[in-house]
C-alpha cells in the first residue's frame, strides 16, 4: 500500500528563518510526487510536480526536492504569507491517476 | 492554472437528505476527479469522473453512496446521498491538464446535522 508521511506536523518560524519540510513515501514506483499549499477554507494550491531522483524545481521562496525515499520543501526566508498548511502527494504506477496524500504540515511565520 | 469553480461553496443539510454538488473546468482539462477531506484530515480520492460512462470508485466508496456524473468534458456532479453527521467534509473537485499538473476546486464545506 502507498503511504505518505509528511513530518513535522506543526512548524512556527520567524519571518526570515529558512527551514525544510520532509515528505516521505513509500510506493511500488513513483510516477511523479506533487506539493501543494493549502491556505484555510480554501483547495489545495498546486506547487510542483517532481519525477525523478536529484530533481529539483524552485517558486519564489520554495524549492523542492526529491530522492528515492523523500522530498524536501525548502523555504528560503519566508514571510507572513507564506503561512499554510503544506501538502506531499505521490502517485504511483501502480495506482492509475489516484493522488495519495500525506497529513501535511502546517507552516506558521510570525513576524 | 486551470478554472476550477464549484457550487454550492458550502452547505447545511438534513441527515436522511442528499445533496448535489456540481464542478465546471476548464476546456484543457482532461481527467476529472473527486476528493474529500474531512475535518483536520488530509485528502482522501473519492472516484474519478469518467466522460459519459459510470465513474470508477476507490476501496470505501459506493456508487449509491456517492453518484457521479460527466456528461461532458468540463462539467460533474457528485452527489452525497442519504446523509449522515458522518459526511460532513470537504468536497473538491480536481481536474488534471497533463501528467505533470493536477488542479483543485474551492472546496464545498458540507455540514451535516
Amino acid at each position: 500500500e502507498d503511504q505518505v508521511t509528511q513530518s513535522p506536523e506543526a512548524l512556527r518560524l520567524q519571518e526570515g528563518e529558512s527551514s525544510s519540510l520532509n515528505c516521505s513515501y513509500t510506493v511500488s514506483g513513483l510516477r511523479g510526487l506533487f506539493w501543494y499549499r493549502q491556505d484555510p477554507g480554501k483547495g489545495p494550491e498546486f506547487l510542483f510536480t517532481l519525477y525523478s531522483a536529484g530533481e529539483e524545481k524552485e517558486k519564489e521562496r520554495l524549492k523542492a526536492t526529491l530522492t528515492k525515499k523523500e522530498s524536501f520543501l525548502h523555504i528560503t526566508a519566508p514571510k507572513p504569507e507564506d503561512s499554510a498548511t503544506y501538502l506531499c502527494a505521490v502517485q504511483a504506477e501502480a495506482a492509475g491517476n489516484k493522488l495519495t496524500f500525506g497529513g501535511g504540515t502546517r507552516v506558521l511565520v510570525k513576524p | 492554472s486551470a478554472v476550477i469553480s464549484q457550487k454550492p461553496s458550502r452547505d447545511i443539510c438534513q441527515r436522511g437528505t442528499s445533496l448535489t454538488i456540481q464542478c465546471q473546468v476548464d476546456s484543457q482539462v482532461t481527467m476529472m476527479f473527486w476528493y474529500r477531506q474531512q475535518p483536520g484530515q488530509s485528502l482522501t480520492l473519492i472516484a474519478t469522473a469518467n466522460q459519459g460512462s459510470e465513474a470508477t470508485y476507490e476501496s470505501g466508496f459506493v456508487i449509491d453512496k456517492f453518484p457521479i456524473s460527466r456528461p461532458n468534458l468540463t462539467f460533474s456532479t457528485l452527489t452525497v446521498s442519504n446523509m449522515s453527521p458522518e459526511d460532513s467534509s470537504i468536497y473538491l473537485c480536481s481536474g488534471r491538464r497533463s501528467q505533470e499538473t493536477q488542479y483543485f476546486g474551492p472546496g464545498t464545506r458540507l455540514l451535516v446535522l
